[in-house]
């Protein structure tokens, strides 16, 4: 079964310092992985995904995340935080084979970004 | 591109009675589409798939019966909560998968039973 798991239910970052939300996941195949962000009141906005290709994806607002095979891992980063990143962030992971197109999501993390 | 409508945003109904939700693929054609549920401060539970023109998948534990879906086109899919109670009370978001294996949800549906 594929599962994901965020650490981390709170992330407070300084305004202008780099950020990291932590995410790692576990699957019987080769994952597909997805970082969503959402205001409050509101649906998921999508950032990134990997589906194959590069370690290393670029995504919306500035953000990116490394995939991690060894380590399972998929942290969200970004160089630089803004006030408006703050938000709630979702890792999510698919688990492709056989038709599976169920995504199963960590239990988010609550991003705070303090100017 | 890639857009999908969910409405209504917001409701509140009264207990006992039922409250259908919409979900529509506005450029491109969603063969799949699901729901989930989320408390507050809490993460989204999946509560089904539904395909297109075909019965919708439940999850465990999820009242199939409550929670009627339809996918009757392949931009279309509702989710009607059935006499409802206050525990239904809840957000409610939908999702469509797309080709590029990506999937776009909706801006959910905060439901109050009162």
């Amino acid at each position: 079964a594929q599962s994901v798991a965020q650490p981390e239910d709170q992330v407070n970052v300084a305004e202008g310092n780099p950020l990291t939300v932590k995410c790692t996941y576990s699957v019987s195949g080769n994952p597909y992985l997805f970082w969503y962000v959402q205001y409050p009141n509101r649906g998921l906005q999508f950032l990134l995904k990997y589906i194959t290709g590069d370690n290393l994806v670029k995504g919306s607002y500035g953000f990116e995340a490394e995939f991690n095979k060894s380590q399972t891992s998929f942290h969200l980063k970004k160089p630089s935080a803004l006030v408006s990143d703050s938000a709630l962030y979702f890792c999510a992971v698919r688990d492709p084979p056989f038709g599976n197109e169920k995504l199963t999501f960590g239990t988010g993390t609550r991003l705070t970004i303090i100017p | 591109g890639a857009v999908v409508s969910q409405h209504p945003s917001r409701v509140i109904c009264k207990s006992g009675t039922s409250v259908k939700i919409e979900c529509r693929s506005l450029d491109f054609q969603a063969t799949t589409m699901f729901w989930y549920r989320q408390f507050p401060k809490q993460s989204l539970m999946l509560m089904a798939t539904s395909n297109e023109g075909s019965k919708a998948t439940y999850e465990q534990g999820v009242e199939k019966d409550k929670f009627l879906i339809n996918h009757a086109s392949l931009t279309l899919s509702t989710l009607t909560v059935t006499s409802a109670h206050p525990e239904d009370s809840s957000f409610y978001i939908c999702s469509a998968s797309r080709v590029d294996y990506g999937y776009t949800f909706g801006s959910g549906t905060r439901l109050t039973v009162v």
